[in-house]
């Protein structure tokens, strides 16, 4: 398996633009998770879906974060706008979920985003 | 809210040396996953504890679960260079639907 695919590896953008992060899971996982990784707050849980549906998003920070599953092998994590403290590298990570036995998540490469 | 606490943030060791880093709960942990994330790189899976007081090795890497559950720990026997890193735990939440991750220790080592 190519594992967990996310793109693009490496975005720079300009503050006010809209970017778009992409992910694509592990072939036969239903629990896909969205992580934003800074040396300030650490590894962060921003959303998470079970089954392509949103489960909890309460780690969003705000309004112009936004995410999307619209089938079991793709997701989306869009900020419009975007903001130079947005800058982060954010993670995609998936895990087959029984929810009888916990299991682990297999991460993606990451997406480095420089919002200047 | 749900916290994992882990300590120290940061250790720098000889090659050879032993390192252990220590994952802290003021309420009862479900169960404990330990990541590592080589550095430029991504949280790799190492191990779960599920069980009070279980004690799992992989190679030079000793994990342990607290006998209360309320903490655990990773210990590197003779470290070497390419045990550099950072170690993360983390904790079901409570629904058991996801991950509450520690800060993570980082871990360096000099030859």
């Amino acid at each position: 398996d190519a594992g967990v695919i996310q793109s693009p590896r490496h975005e720079v953008t300009e503050m006010g633009q809209e970017v778009t992060l992409r992910c694509k899971p592990i072939s036969g996982h239903n629990s896909l998770f969205w992580y934003r990784q800074t040396m300030m707050r650490g590894l962060e849980l921003l959303i998470y879906f079970n089954n392509n549906v949103p489960i909890d998003d309460s780690g969003m920070p705000e309004d112009r974060f936004s995410a999307k599953m619209p089938n079991a092998s793709f997701s989306t994590l869009k900020i419009q706008p975007s903001e130079p403290r947005d800058s982060a590298v954010y993670f995609c990570a998936s895990r087959d979920y029984s929810g009888i036995k916990p299991s682990e998540q297999y991460f993606g490469p990451g997406t480095r985003l420089t919002v200047t | 809210g749900q916290q994992v606490m882990q300590i120290p943030q940061y250790q720098h060791v000889q090659e050879g040396e032993d390192f252990t880093t220590y994952c802290n709960s003021s309420t009862t942990l479900s169960n404990i996953q330990w990541y590592k994330q080589r550095p430029g790189g991504h949280p790799v899976f190492l191990i779960q504890l599920v069980k009070s007081g279980e004690v799992k090795k992989q190679k030079r890497l000793t994990f342990q679960f607290g006998e209360a559950k309320k903490n655990s720990s990773l210990h590197i026997t003779a470290t070497q260079t390419t045990d550099v890193g950072t170690y993360f735990c983390a904790d079901a939440n409570q629904a058991g639907t996801a991950l509450i991750f520690g800060k993570g220790t980082t871990l360096s080592v000099s030859s």
